[in-house]
């Protein structure tokens, strides 16, 4: 079955420090990742995706996420925090085809001055 | 802006009732999800329509229904509501087409709350 694992539950970082949230995921074929952003109150915007090509993927706000196959993988990083950045992080998983999408429990972030 | 609309943001009612939530994708997206969030459970897939016939279905309780309609918005029909049912439910929508990625654009959410 799919899944994905979001292990840390809550990570409070300085502005201006950097980020990694971990994410793992538990796929049968070929995943599709994305990491999405949900602010309070707010729906859930896309940061990135990942479908094929370069395991590097560059999203908005300066965000970036590295697929490690080896690993099951897709850890969402940002070099530098604003605090505009406090929300809850969701990595999901899925397939090409318009198929549904799983959830990991997400990652809230707080930022501290 | 997702480009994806719900209809209403906020929903109070009593148990044993019976709501509708509404949906209206994205302008050209064939297919439509529910996923409802809640604390306990997360983020749940309930299910999808594409072009208005039913495509997947997920964690969905009996007394949930939805439904495409001709003109692609979708409504989700939740019934003999219990205190276990408040949560946030989104409606997301998704391009069709050789090169589409997966994407799932979101709407704003429909908090509903049972009393």
């Amino acid at each position: 079955a799919q899944s994905v694992t979001q292990p840390d539950i809550h990570i409070t970082v300085s502005e201006g420090a950097s980020l990694e949230l971990r994410c793992n995921y538990s796929y049968g074929a070929t995943p599709y990742l994305f990491w999405y952003v949900q602010s309070p109150g707010q729906g859930l915007q896309l940061l990135l995706k990942y479908f094929s090509g370069d395991t590097l993927v560059q999203g908005i706000k300066g965000f970036e996420a590295e697929f490690k196959r080896s690993q099951s993988s897709f850890n969402l990083r940002k070099p530098s925090v604003h605090w505009s950045d406090a929300a809850e992080y969701f990595c999901a998983v899925g397939a090409r085809g318009n198929t549904p999408l799983v959830f990991g429990k997400g990652t809230r972030l707080s930022v501290i001055a | 802006d997702s480009g994806v609309t719900q209809t209403p943001k906020h929903l109070i009612t009593a148990t044993g009732q019976r709501v509708t939530l509404r949906c209206s994708p994205r302008s050209g997206d064939l297919s439509v999800y529910w996923y409802q969030q809640s604390l306990d459970q997360g983020l749940q897939f309930l299910i999808q329509y594409y072009n208005g016939e039913e495509r997947a279905k997920g964690n969905i309780l009996e007394r949930f229904s939805a439904q495409q309609f001709p003109d692609l918005h979708s409504e989700l029909n939740l019934s003999s509501l219990e205190l276990g049912d408040s949560a946030l439910y989104f409606c997301a929508s998704s391009v069709v087409g050789s090169t589409d990625s997966g994407e799932q654009f979101f709407g704003p959410g429909t908090r509903l709350t049972v009393l």
